[in-house]
């Protein structure tokens, strides 16, 4: 199957600070990529809709101007965390597919701890 | 997207089939039920997808009821590697998003 890549893997970073994340399509051309949030026993959460040179599309109650996604090529979208507090630690996780496609690839997740 | 119901968690004996149950009596004449699994500290994992006849893959098959209102996954040698959260979800078209319930807990008993 398609293969999606998450950079990095874990990141502790100090509160008020900014952390990026990478989602990477590896041998595929993502038109579609989507940012999931999942806490600690708990299912996973639709952030935001990424289309590939588009806007994302946020779901509501996501902060749009804190969780910062930038879709600029076919094979990469980034999740950029902004001043980041201890609430926002979670397990971030990308997914990514194609117009046409019913599978979606998942990456292997971000841990982000905020100290 | 509809919504859907399935048990909390089940246990299953290694390497005898495991039928995971989901319902969602309000799916549409369009949507389609896809299944994906996770596995502790990893990203979901697709298993399976269908729209109205059962499907066969390598890794399951799903038995879709007439009515569409409920399906089955089907595992037909549970392994130890299988143990993992198992996700119904409804979605119409290809290339949208997923509405990730509560799952189901899969435990594989040695």
């Amino acid at each position: 199957g398609a293969v999606v890549s998450q950079h990095p893997s874990w990141v502790i970073c100090k509160s008020g600070t900014s952390v990026k994340i990478e989602c990477r399509s590896l041998d595929f051309q993502a038109t579609t990529m989507f940012w999931y949030r999942q806490f600690p026993k708990q299912s996973l959460m639709l952030m935001a809709t990424s289309n590939e040179g588009s806007k994302a599309t946020y779901e509501q109650g996501v902060e749009k101007d804190k969780f910062l996604i930038n879709h600029a090529s076919l094979t990469l979208s980034t999740l950029t965390v902004t001043s980041a507090h201890p609430e926002d630690s979670s397990f971030y996780i990308c997914s990514a597919t194609n117009r046409g496609s019913y599978e979606q690839y998942f990456g292997p997740g971000t841990r982000l701890t905020v100290t | 997207d509809a919504k859907t119901t399935q048990p909390n968690s089940m246990e299953s004996n290694e390497e005898e089939p495991v039928h995971l149950p989901c319902n969602h009596s309000t799916i549409s004449g369009t949507d389609y039920i896809h299944w994906y699994r996770q596995l502790p500290s990893q990203g979901p994992e697709y298993v399976i997808h269908g729209l109205t006849s059962n499907v066969n893959n390598r890794m399951a098959s799903l038995a879709i009821a007439e009515d569409r209102k409920s399906s089955t996954l089907i595992l037909h040698r549970a392994t130890l590697r299988d143990a993992a959260v198992y996700y119904c979800i409804i979605s119409s078209g290809s290339a949208r998003q997923l509405t990730f319930g509560s799952g189901t807990q899969l435990t594989v008993l040695p």
